[in-house]
């Protein structure tokens, strides 16, 4: 089981469609994080929420807007998608950021499996 | 350019033998090394990890060896069960900044 929970599992939907991916963690985790990962390929890093304030955007396209309405929650607003922003994406959390989180591992959700029809 | 390399795509070990996992990177910012592990339909799973300070982490039946001066380090898993069939993710960090870089991924297949 894991301790970061992310709904739905999969989602399909258009390229004119607004929809959110959502996730929710409750071990007190102080970072928060959205990755995008395609078939194959490692998870590349897209936002870090650090004390609930957005501490890194990978330079992500603004059809993808994250928001973090509290400590434990972390969305993803999703509108206008391309058919290549399909992918898993994948919510992770950790204890703390920067210096003092160098050393603590992140710990992820299943993923939201994202299908752009 | 990838700042961390696996670059062994598969790896199939016979139950009960060891296996090795390498990775290398390039940044030497990098100070916190991970590693994780997948299977199909699940997010990945922190497994184990290692310090910049230190040579040598184990745990169980999983050892992380760092080489600083090579930027390698590679996982062993002794003994190999078939329950350790996954893709094997390692990742990097810097004390800098929040981000950890994932290389590739290796998969391993464990045969009983």
């Amino acid at each position: 089981d894991t301790e970061v929970t992310q709904t739905p599992k999969h989602l399909v939907m258009g390229m004119t469609n607004k929809k959110s991916l959502k996730c929710e963690q409750h071990m007190g985790h102080r970072a928060m994080y959205w990755y995008k990962q395609k078939a194959k390929k490692p998870p590349e890093l897209m936002f870090v929420y650090s004390y609930e304030k957005l501490s890194i955007n990978e330079s992500v396209p603004s059809r993808f807007s994250p928001e973090c309405p509290n400590s434990s929650l972390l969305n993803l607003h999703l509108h206008a998608l391309q058919p290549e922003d399909s992918a898993l994406y994948l919510c992770a959390s950790s204890q703390e950021v920067g210096s003092l989180g160098s050393n603590q591992p992140q710990h992820f959700g299943d993923g939201t499996r994202l299908s752009i029809l | 350019d990838q700042q961390v390399k696996q670059n062994s795509p598969s790896l199939s070990v016979q139950e009960g033998r060891i296996s090795i996992l390498n990775c290398d990177y390039t940044n030497s910012m990098f100070d916190y090394f991970l590693w994780y592990k997948k299977y199909p339909a699940e997010g990945p799973t922190f497994l184990i990890s290692i310090s910049s300070i230190k040579d040598k982490n184990e745990d169980g039946r999983f050892t992380v060896f760092l080489n600083k001066s090579a930027k390698h380090l590679s996982l062993h898993i002794v003994p190999s069960q078939p329950g350790d069939s996954a893709v094997y993710f390692c990742a990097a960090r810097s004390s800098e900044d929040d981000k950890v870089i994932f290389g590739p991924g290796t998969s391993l297949s464990v045969i009983p």
